[in-house]
């Protein structure tokens, strides 16, 4: 079944800079890759996603990129502010044999330091 | 819309006690997922329903977990005999299609715990 690795574990940047996570998966008829923040004591929440059929989307200081032969997509956060710490997840679902579900990667705590 | 709605939001249980989670999917919804998250972990996938079927399963325990999606009233995920180990928040998400053609809403969450 699929699988999908996220990195970093944790991330720490000073206000302003820019946020790099970054995905891979194992199974290449993924086709749909969402973002979710998930803030402390929250329920996840979708701020990004993307479709295989394009290479990179972009919603104000938020974007994503998806590399589909070297199986892996990224999400970049710039100019960071204290709001957006929180762990973020990477996902893929419409792999072979996934019926429709959806699978997380570990996650990322992403500090952002005034 | 209201959204997912789970409940009860906080479940304490005895070991060996029964464990009944809630979850109502946005209105519209017919696919209902659940999720495990352990603390400081990540969202493990547990079992995909849809009205009165169980699409995938292959995330939960083989013994005293159970799920259902009735054709009325809410999703249910049933734990018998809880164990320490099965502390943790339980999400639930719906959405209208399946997860590969359109988002998954998340409720809040049940946060479970065994003592």
């Amino acid at each position: 079944g699929e699988n999908v690795e996220q990195h970093p574990s944790t991330l720490s940047v000073q206000e302003g800079d820019s946020a790099v996570i970054k995905c891979t998966y194992s199974d290449s008829a993924s086709n749909y890759f969402p973002w979710y923040k998930q803030e402390l004591g929250k329920r996840p929440q979708l701020i990004i996603d993307i479709r295989s059929n394009v290479g990179e989307k972009k919603d104000q200081r938020i974007a994503v990129t998806l590399n589909k032969t070297a199986k892996h997509f990224s999400l970049h956060i710039t100019e960071t502010q204290p709001e957006d710490s929180a762990v973020y997840f990477c996902a893929a679902s419409g792999g072979y044999n996934q019926g429709g579900k959806l699978i997380f990667g570990q996650g990322t705590e992403l500090s952002v330091k005034p | 819309n209201a959204g997912v709605m789970q409940n009860p939001r906080h479940l304490v249980r005895r070991r060996g006690q029964e464990a009944r989670l809630r979850c109502s999917p946005m209105k519209g919804h017919s696919h209902v997922y659940w999720y495990r998250q352990l603390p400081e972990e990540g969202l493990k996938f547990m079992v995909y329903l849809q009205k009165e079927n169980i699409i995938d399963e292959s995330g939960m325990p083989k013994e005293r977990f159970s799920a259902e999606f009735p054709k009325e009233g809410p999703s249910i995920l049933r734990i018998q005999q809880v164990v320490r180990g099965d502390s943790a928040a339980y999400f639930c998400a719906s959405s209208p299609q399946g997860a590969e053609n359109s988002p998954l809403h998340f409720g809040n969450g049940t946060r479970l715990t065994v003592t």
